[in-house]
């Protein structure tokens, strides 16, 4: 079936780098792909999202990028900060066919100060 | 707008029991989806509702099941709990239309002894 790999699925770097994840998908249908963010025991929210449109979306420190041919996308963030510590989920979904909405299995992302 | 509620926060069942959660959407938004989270696998999509139908279901045994009132209001119910079934639960709401974004109630956290 269908499914969304996430990796690292730790990442620890220094306040003031950057963190990059990545996320490979399997159903050549997607076309939207959110990012959500989940601080410790609260909701996952969302972050950014990108549409197979485009190849790319900043939002101040936060960007995706989206390479479809080779059917992954990825997440950065520059300028790390200790606040940036949580979990990262990756999903891809799709506007066509049958309902699907599938999520990778997260980046714990660790912001040493 | 109010955000996506859940209600009951937290739960303790038995082995055995049944359980119903309840998940009330953004005003408007006319889709409703479920996922258990658990810290080795994820979030894992359970099923989804859109004016009162269930559009699709995930991997999921036959005890868990779910509806949609005309509200948009949706319950999860869990037949038969096993030790396994713990876990977060939540609930993500959308207009409707697919692959648009999705926003995350608080949850709630299930756990059978």
């Amino acid at each position: 079936g269908e499914n969304v790999e996430q990796h690292p699925s730790t990442l620890s770097v220094q306040e003031g780098d950057s963190a990059v994840i990545k996320c490979t998908y399997s159903d050549s249908a997607s076309n939207y792909f959110p990012w959500y963010e989940q601080e410790l025991g609260k909701r996952p929210q969302l972050i950014i999202d990108i549409r197979s449109n485009v190849g790319e979306k900043k939002d101040q420190r936060i960007a995706v990028t989206l390479n479809k041919t080779a059917k992954h996308f990825s997440l950065h963030i520059t300028e790390t900060q200790p606040e940036d510590s949580a979990v990262y989920f990756c999903a891809a979904s799709r506007t066509s066919g049958t309902y699907k909405y599938i999520f990778g299995t997260g980046t714990r992302l660790k912001v040493l100060a | 707008k109010a955000g996506v509620t859940q209600t009951p926060r937290y739960l303790i069942k038995t082995r055995g029991q049944q359980v119903t959660l309840s998940c009330s959407p953004i005003s408007g938004h006319r889709s409703v989806s479920w996922y258990q989270q658990t810290p080795g696998q994820g979030l894992q999509f359970l099923f989804e509702y859109f004016s009162e139908t269930q559009r699709n279901k995930g991997n999921f045994p036959g005890r868990f099941s779910g509806r949609q009132f005309s509200n948009s209001r949706s319950e999860m119910n869990v037949s038969t709990l096993e030790l396994g079934d713990s876990a977060l639960y939540l609930c993500a709401s959308s207009l409707g239309g697919i692959a648009e974004t999705q926003y995350f109630g608080p949850g709630t956290r299930l756990l059978v002894l």
